[in-house]
């Protein structure tokens, strides 16, 4: 089956510093991967998709310009926590679209990495 | 807007009992409808989508446009299948999921 990998799993940093989360579908080419935000006890949040080649589309609230997104590669998307503070701690996951048949791409979610920001 | 409500949290049953975790939505179009789990310390996996209406590990689901409801079935609750829920809506195209809080499934022996 597909196959999506994050890393790391797990970053404590400073505040004040940036931390990049890479996820990579190991299997595949995926031209859409889509970034999430979860919260303890919460449900997963969108906060943005990440096209090959293009720019990330940012869902209403998210900083684009605190949150990098770079989809450099059919293969990975790297998302940047820019001065990252405490407020930013919390579970980011993220998943890429294979393409399937017909018009059905179906999602698959990498591990998830857990940031700390002390 | 699209909107995905799971209104139980946790979700506590029995061994051998039936299952129903229930889902509403709310969108205007025609949604793809689908159910994701997560056990224990694993990744987000598809259980299952109603365009395929096929059952995976007992569970089924039928989506009722009518009511606006995808609730998650199982007549025969087993341990393993106590988990995190999540039932998930979304636009047709390669567009993103919405998902819903989650019900935690506890199947106690």
């Amino acid at each position: 089956g597909a196959v999506v990998s994050q890393h790391p799993s797990r970053v404590i940093c400073k505040s004040g510093t940036s931390v990049k989360i890479e996820c990579r579908s190991l299997d595949f080419q995926a031209t859409t991967m889509f970034w999430y935000r979860q919260f303890p006890k919460q449900s997963l949040m969108l906060m943005a998709t990440s096209n090959e080649g293009s720019k990330a589309t940012y869902e209403q609230g998210v900083e684009k310009d605190k949150f990098l997104i770079n989809h450099a590669s059919l293969t990975l998307s790297t998302l940047t926590v820019t001065s990252a503070h405490p407020e930013d701690s919390s579970f980011y996951i993220c998943s890429a679209t294979r393409p399937g048949q017909g018009t059905y791409n179906e999602q698959f979610f990498g591990p998830g990495t857990r940031l700390t920001v002390l | 807007a699209q909107r995905v409500t799971q209104p139980e949290k946790l979700l506590s049953v029995f061994k051998g009992a039936p299952v129903e975790l229930k889902c509403n939505y709310s969108y205007s179009g025609s949604p793809e409808l689908f159910w994701y789990v997560q056990y224990s310390r694993q990744r987000l996996q598809l259980l299952l989508r109603h365009i395929s209406r096929e059952s995976i590990k007992g569970f089924t689901a039928d989506l009722n446009k009518g009511e606006t409801s995808f609730h998650l079935k199982k007549p025969f609750a087993q341990e393993e299948d106590s988990a995190m829920y999540y039932c998930a809506l979304k636009r047709s195209g390669n567009t993103p999921l919405v998902f819903g809080k989650g019900t935690r499934l506890s199947v106690i022996a």
